[in-house]
């Protein structure tokens, strides 16, 4: 089935740092990927639609300032954590569409841990 | 918002079949009925999906009414690893405006040996 890459899988960082996690699709391109992020015992929850070649579309209370989203090719999406928080730990997910199905195709997700 | 309700967790012994329901009564004519599944620290797994027809592929069946209010999700043969939280999703199929996939709350199957 189709692959989607996550990296990195785990990150610790100070707090007021900026942390990028980069997702791929490997054997498809993806023209729309999501960002969820899931604390524990949570469901998922939809951060933004990303685009390519586009602005991402975020949804409501997710702050478009502190949580970059770029998505500049057809297998690749990355969102930048800027200036990360403690409160800002948690695990993010991102999926992406593989146009000749109706299937999401998720990563392994990245678990954040901010100091 | 999520448009589905599941139960919070069921138990299921292992080489059973697991019977996970779903209840969309406010589902559209064009809306598919999806199911995931994540287990632990990992990203959720696709398992099958439907619009009104009973679908079967290698990991599950899917049962839906007559009136898309309701579909249930079923694994034949339960195993351990079939341990997850299952989620029900609704949505449009296709490219269209404001095509999103909201997850609930889903349902935290255990499977006991």
């Amino acid at each position: 089935g189709a692959v989607v890459s996550q990296h990195p899988s785990w990150v610790i960082c100070k707090s007021g740092t900026s942390v990028k996690i980069e997702c791929r699709s490997l054997d498809f391109q993806a023209t729309t990927m999501f960002w969820y992020r899931q604390f524990p015992k949570q469901s998922l929850m939809l951060m933004a639609t990303s685009n390519e070649g586009s602005k991402a579309t975020y949804e409501q209370g997710v702050e478009k300032d502190k949580f970059l989203i770029n998505h500049a090719s057809l297998t690749l999406s990355t969102l930048t954590v800027t200036s990360a928080h403690p409160e800002d730990s948690s695990f993010y997910i991102c999926s992406a569409r593989r146009q000749t199905t109706e299937k999401l195709f998720f990563g392994s997700g990245t678990q954040l841990s901010v100091l | 918002d999520a448009k589905t309700t599941q139960p919070p967790s069921m138990d299921c012994a292992e080489g059973r079949a697991a019977n996970l329901p779903c209840n969309h009564s406010t589902i559209s004519g064009n809306e598919y009925v999806y199911w995931y599944r994540q287990i632990h620290s990992q990203g959720p797994q696709y398992i099958i999906h439907g619009l009104k027809n009973n679908e079967t592929n290698e990991m599950a069946s899917l049962i839906i009414t007559e009136d898309r209010k309701s579909s249930t999700l079923i694994l034949p043969h339960a195993t351990l690893r079939d341990t997850a939280v299952y989620y029900c999703i609704v949505r449009v199929a296709g490219n269209t405006g404001g095509f999103k996939t909201i997850f609930g709350a889903g349902t935290r199957l255990f499977v006991k040996a």
